[in-house]
């Protein structure tokens, strides 16, 4: 069964909307979680990873302030996309690290956001 | 950072033939490449893996293959069925080594159509 839970699955919104992503590990303690965004017949680009206690760390080109991460227990991490715009519709998925693993990451449903 | 080429992006099979897909990386400090299979709307699975310490795997009708040397991997899958067909990623990650806390590089994918 699933051991990242991911909510909610669809987000419709209209313009200028935040919305927030969670992202749960439901029977491991996750102090890392990383945020990827897919859009149609793309690649999985990472935006972030997230650290438990501490600041997320962007990847290149992605802004900060437009996509919040906060990870404030070992076992969620959530996503705000602040004043979404249809540009940032897209497929969101989130990942969890399991230490104990022999699987680095466990993967979330993702959630489909879609901005009009 | 890590860059990862995948080829071919699209693959046509017929049903019980072979299929292999190749992944270049660009880090010699990558020790681990996963393979994930991800249908339409889907999360990511992952379908096998293989650490740098070792020069093939094999999981039934999968198989995955890599040169250090010349910083390449592939998968391959035998007598392949319809329900393989998929989107395929290969991944390539350093672990904890130079701070990359063990995130994930994507190459761009193959769809593998098999047709019965």
């Amino acid at each position: 069964g699933a051991v990242v839970s991911q909510h909610p699955s669809r987000v419709i919104c209209k313009s200028g909307t935040s919305v927030k992503i969670e992202c749960r590990s439901l029977d491991f303690q996750a102090t890392t979680m990383f945020w990827y965004r897919q859009f149609p017949k793309q690649s999985l680009m990472l935006m972030a990873t997230s650290n438990e206690g501490s600041k997320a760390t962007y990847e290149q080109g992605v802004e900060k302030d437009k996509f919040l991460i906060n990870h404030a227990s070992l076992t969620l991490s959530t996503l705000t996309v602040t004043s979404a715009h249809p540009e940032d519709s897209s497929f969101y998925i989130c990942s969890a690290r399991d230490p104990h693993s022999n699987q680095p990451q466990h993967f979330g449903d993702g959630t489909r956001l879609s901005i009009l | 950072g890590e860059n990862v080429e995948q080829h071919p992006s699209t693959l046509s099979v017929q049903e019980g033939d072979s299929a292999v897909i190749k992944c270049t990386y660009s880090d010699s400090a990558s020790n681990y490449f996963p393979w994930y299979k991800q249908e339409l709307g889907k999360r990511p699975q992952l379908i096998i893996d293989i650490r740098s310490n070792v020069g093939e795997k094999k999981d039934q009708r999968i198989a995955v293959t890599l040169n250090k040397t010349a910083k390449h991997f592939s998968l391959h899958i035998t007598e392949t069925q319809p329900e393989d067909s998929a989107v395929y990623f290969c991944a390539a990650s350093m672990g904890n080594s130079g701070g990359s806390n063990y995130k994930l590089t994507f190459g761009k994918g193959t769809l593998l159509t098999v047709n019965p």
